[in-house]
């Protein structure tokens, strides 16, 4: 069975302040970790994927395989950032479905 | 490029009704997914098709619920009869295929609420 959880369902913060969202997984096998992001009144899309290892609008993510962590980091955030953040997780051994969080609600504060 | 179009944007129905859902996936795309996303959830996978056979339906209520991609490009979701736990969004999304990770691309969704 493979699961993602975000502890986090709020998080607000000031323009310029660093932010974490944080997601832990569950997955027997390798893992693809995701992250999604949906602003206001838009579709649901691709932030960024962690086999890419890039950093999309000062977004990184590391995948962390011994704390089953895929944490999304900036180092200041800007007002533009607010949007709902979804981890998602996909593997080989179940045709790549994706397993989504529950999400977490980002706010930037001016 | 267009995205992938869903329709209704919105429907409201009576509990024990009928309702469908219509997803048109992004062209060339192999794979085609419904996902259900009730609040404050993330979207959850009902079923996932590669061209018109069916991958996965595991998580699919398939006493209630019944989609088809004919053809391999379209498809309709169904819902007959409908119960209250069923309001939602139901997000349709596409992606190249199934076999390696590609990115999947959302529709806007279809709000369902079911009174």
């Amino acid at each position: 069975a493979q699961r993602v959880t975000q502890p986090e369902k709020l998080l607000s913060v000031f323009k310029g302040a660093p932010v974490e969202l944080k997601c832990n997984y569950s997955y027997s096998g390798s893992p693809e970790l995701f992250w999604y992001v949906q602003y206001s009144r838009q579709r649901l899309q691709l932030l960024l994927r962690h086999i890419s290892r890039e950093s999309i609008k000062g977004f990184t993510a590391d995948l962390n395989k011994g704390e089953t962590s895929f944490h999304l980091k900036k180092p200041f955030a800007q007002e533009e950032d607010s949007a709902m953040y979804y981890c998602a997780l996909s593997g080989r051994g179940s045709n790549y479905k994706l397993t989504f969080g529950k999400g977490t609600l980002l706010t930037v504060n001016p | 490029e267009a995205g992938v179009a869903q329709s209704p944007r919105y429907k409201i129905i009576e509990k024990r009704q009928s309702v469908a859902f219509w997803c048109n996936p992004i062209s060339g795309h192999a794979t085609l997914y419904w996902y259900q996303q009730i609040l404050g959830q993330g979207p959850k996978l009902l079923i996932q098709f590669q061209n018109n056979g069916v991958v996965d339906d595991s998580q699919l209520p398939k006493d209630r619920f019944s989609a088809e991609r004919l053809k391999g490009v379209d498809s309709t979701l169904k819902i007959q009869p409908a119960k209250l736990e069923d309001s939602a969004v139901y997000l349709c999304a596409s992606s190249l295929e199934a076999r390696v990770p590609y990115e999947q691309y959302f529709g806007p969704g279809t709000r369902l609420t079911v009174t």
